[in-house]
């Protein structure tokens, strides 16, 4: 049962466009969502979070949407840039499962100069 | 401040052969996890320690999986015998309290576990 799924294994975009990855959720009782980054031969890397009580999160570049309603998180980043390309992975928690985070497949991004 | 350090990077095996991984965490940090990687899939959870108790091990195959904190700082995952389904990276983790609920946890950069 796959309770976190990104469906798009792989995305290419332009450095200085808008980077959407999209991350669905079937698990309700998820409140606290995560996005990390992966570099090859690197472990994850935390990169921006949001809590169920907020819709919209901002750190720099990077924005997290949470659309509850869908079950729905995408990761925004704007510009995007060549040493964005990675792999990201979308995370979630929820206070029954305690601090264990329940990992998307991952996407593929790369940034083109 | 040093990162979480796991060793060694990578590893061939036969199946049924045993074999080990070894992680150090962020020192300080009280919770340490152990994740499996399977190629295209994300993370799993294998088990959760919280300083030397486990906190959670539900999603650890027991009959083959095993791991140990015996000082509340480093700790070792064992598997034997090795199937080839073990196939993946086996990542480590580590955050400063398990019990905080937005703590972040900070990844080693893995072990690569090759079974033939």
């Amino acid at each position: 049962d796959q309770q976190v799924k990104q469906n798009s294994p792989s995305l290419s975009v332009q450095e200085g466009r808008i980077s959407i990855l999209n991350c669905d959720y079937t698990n309700s009782m998820f409140d606290y969502f995560l996005w990390y980054k992966k570099y090859p031969a690197e472990g994850p890397t935390f990169l921006i979070s949001i809590s169920s009580i907020k819709d919209k999160n901002e750190d720099g570049r990077f924005t997290v949407f949470l659309n509850k309603s869908a079950k729905h998180l995408s990761l925004h980043i704007v510009p995007s840039q060549p040493g964005d390309s990675a792999v990201y992975f979308c995370a979630a928690r929820g206070e029954t499962s305690g601090s264990r985070l329940t990992f998307g497949e991952g996407t593929q991004l790369t940034v083109n100069p | 401040e040093a990162g979480v350090a796991q060793s060694p990077r990578y590893k061939i095996i036969e199946k049924r052969q045993s074999v080990a991984f070894w992680c150090n965490p962020i020192s300080g940090h009280a919770t340490l996890y152990w994740y499996q990687q399977i190629l295209g899939q994300g993370p799993k959870l294998l088990i959760q320690f919280q300083n030397n108790g486990v906190v959670d091990d539900s999603q650890l195959p027991k009959d083959r999986f095993s791991a140990e904190r015996l000082k509340g700082v480093d700790s070792t995952l064992k598997i034997q015998p090795a199937k080839l389904e073990d196939s993946a990276v086996y990542l480590c983790a580590s955050s400063l309290r398990g019990d905080s609920y937005y703590n972040e946890q900070f990844f080693g950069p893995g072990t690569r576990l090759t079974v033939l």
